[in-house]
């Protein structure tokens, strides 16, 4: 079965240089959501989007946006980056048409900030 | 705020040990609840899940109930093996768009 993907795998960017991350979900599915590990972290929740629309927004900088795009992928794109910005960075998707559905997780891209 | 807390690492046990972690919430409501499974190197993988008090969910040989009246989602496993090794994330969400909200993680080491 089709999975979450998640673009690039690994990225190694500057202090104060761009990065973009890309997320397709699940085909179907209507809702993306960002989060970023820290190493021996817990996931924490950057922003969503429900029908290419932001729906939720949590611990994300304003150094940082997002958005989905006509065909439900999602990009986040990370400005002046910082050394802190090193991560692993999720993107999740879920399908709201059902109750109770789980979100389906990619494999993450890490981002190295040196 | 909705939150999860879950027994703080790491855990190390021996294989075919009794493996419990527990993980109890804080929610206004009746939220989902989740195990997540993270392998070294990879991403989060759901392990089981329950949507209803009482609700048993289980997955290879791991099992969890959700008990609304001590808000808990304890996992379970009767006998761990070195292949279980891996970090643990217990999660709620509600219906609609809303966002899982995840535990710290538990690290389990399971040697043999």
């Amino acid at each position: 079965a089709a999975g979450v993907i998640q673009s690039p795998r690994h990225l190694i960017k500057e202090k104060r240089e761009t990065a973009t991350l890309k997320c397709y979900p699940i085909p179907r599915h209507d809702t993306v959501y960002w989060y970023q590990q820290g190493p021996g972290q817990d996931p924490q929740f950057l922003i969503s989007f429900y029908e290419k629309m932001q729906s939720d927004k949590g611990s994300i900088p304003d150094r940082f946006s997002a958005q989905q795009f006509s065909d439900y992928h999602s990009e986040l794109n990370m400005s002046s980056l910082e050394l802190g910005d090193s991560a692993l960075y999720f993107c999740a998707s879920r399908y709201q048409g059902a109750p109770n559905t789980e979100a389906f997780f990619g494999q993450g891209t890490r981002l190295t900030v040196v | 705020g909705d939150s999860v807390t879950q027994m703080e690492g790491p855990v190390t046990l021996s294989e075919e040990a009794f493996l419990t972690i527990n993980c109890t919430y804080t929610a206004t409501g009746y939220p989902s609840l989740f195990w997540y499974v993270q392998y070294p190197g990879e991403g989060l993988q759901l392990l089981l899940k329950a949507t209803k008090a009482d609700d048993k969910g289980s997955n290879k040989g791991f099992e969890a109930t959700y008990r609304k009246e001590t808000t808990s989602f304890h996992l379970e496993k009767g006998s761990v093996q070195v292949s279980d090794s891996a970090v643990y994330f217990c999660a709620l969400t509600f219906s609609g768009n809303t966002p899982l909200v995840f535990g710290k993680g538990t690290r389990l080491s399971v040697i043999a």
